[in-house]
């Protein structure tokens, strides 16, 4: 168990429509990062908090954006969905901001129709 | 500059055998490389890393080589298991800046 959480664990809805995902760090974690999965595309970095501010960003399309809170747990949104869009998304976390995600939660699995 | 390239895309191997998973990366700035293991319906998890200073790691079955000149790096897994069948991942980089590769998947015959 890795101690990072991802809900919900399965999507599905339809293009045009907005979705939220969320993940709850590993306790004592500070830096959250976003990844997209796909087949074709691998493991494709979206996107870096580190205790609420954004750290960096990577391949992320400007229809998704993203958000750390206070207690640290992250968002990532969404919205317009296109078919290409289907894919696992994966949160990590880490202690500081500086260096590699060392911990992933299990993942969201996005379903557009 | 980012591309980073594994090799071979799969392998087999039977239990007991050796499996050796290599990575090639461009970017010279690199100065972290790990490797991750990921199985079916799980996150990947971070398996064993190096850096650059030494030229091999070894925690348990799992070793890493390091080629600096020849920026690569390469995962050994010693008396494969089954348990062993997975995709790894290898992931260099620096900071908070890490490109992962295509992954391996690797299947271990009982």
């Amino acid at each position: 168990d890795s101690g990072v959480t991802q809900t919900p664990k399965h999507l599905i809805t339809a293009t045009g429509q907005r979705v939220t995902l969320r993940c709850s760090p590993r306790s004592g974690d500070l830096s959250v990062y976003w990844y997209q999965q796909s087949l074709d595309q691998g493991l494709q970095f979206l996107i870096q908090y580190y205790n609420g501010e954004e750290r960096a960003k990577g391949n992320i399309l400007e229809r998704f954006s993203a958000q750390q809170f206070p207690d640290l747990h992250s968002e990532l949104n969404l919205s317009s969905l296109e078919l290409g869009d289907s894919a696992l998304y994966f949160c990590a976390s880490s202690v500081t901001g500086s260096n590699q995600p060392q911990h992933f939660g299990d993942g969201t699995r996005l379903s557009i129709l | 500059q980012q591309q980073v390239k594994q090799s071979p895309q799969s392998l087999i191997v039977q239990k007991g055998g050796i499996s050796i998973i290599n990575c090639a990366y461009e970017n010279t700035a690199f100065d972290y490389f790990p490797w991750y293991q990921q199985f079916p319906g799980k996150g990947p998890a971070l398996l064993i890393a190096i850096r650059p200073d030494v030229s091999e790691k070894k925690e348990g079955r799992f070793t890493i080589s390091f080629n600096k000149s020849a920026k690569q790096f390469s995962l050994h897994i010693m008396d494969s298991q089954p348990g062993d069948s997975a995709t790894y991942f290898c992931a260099p980089g620096y900071g908070q800046n890490f490109v992962f590769g295509p992954g391996t998947r690797l299947s271990v015959l009982p």
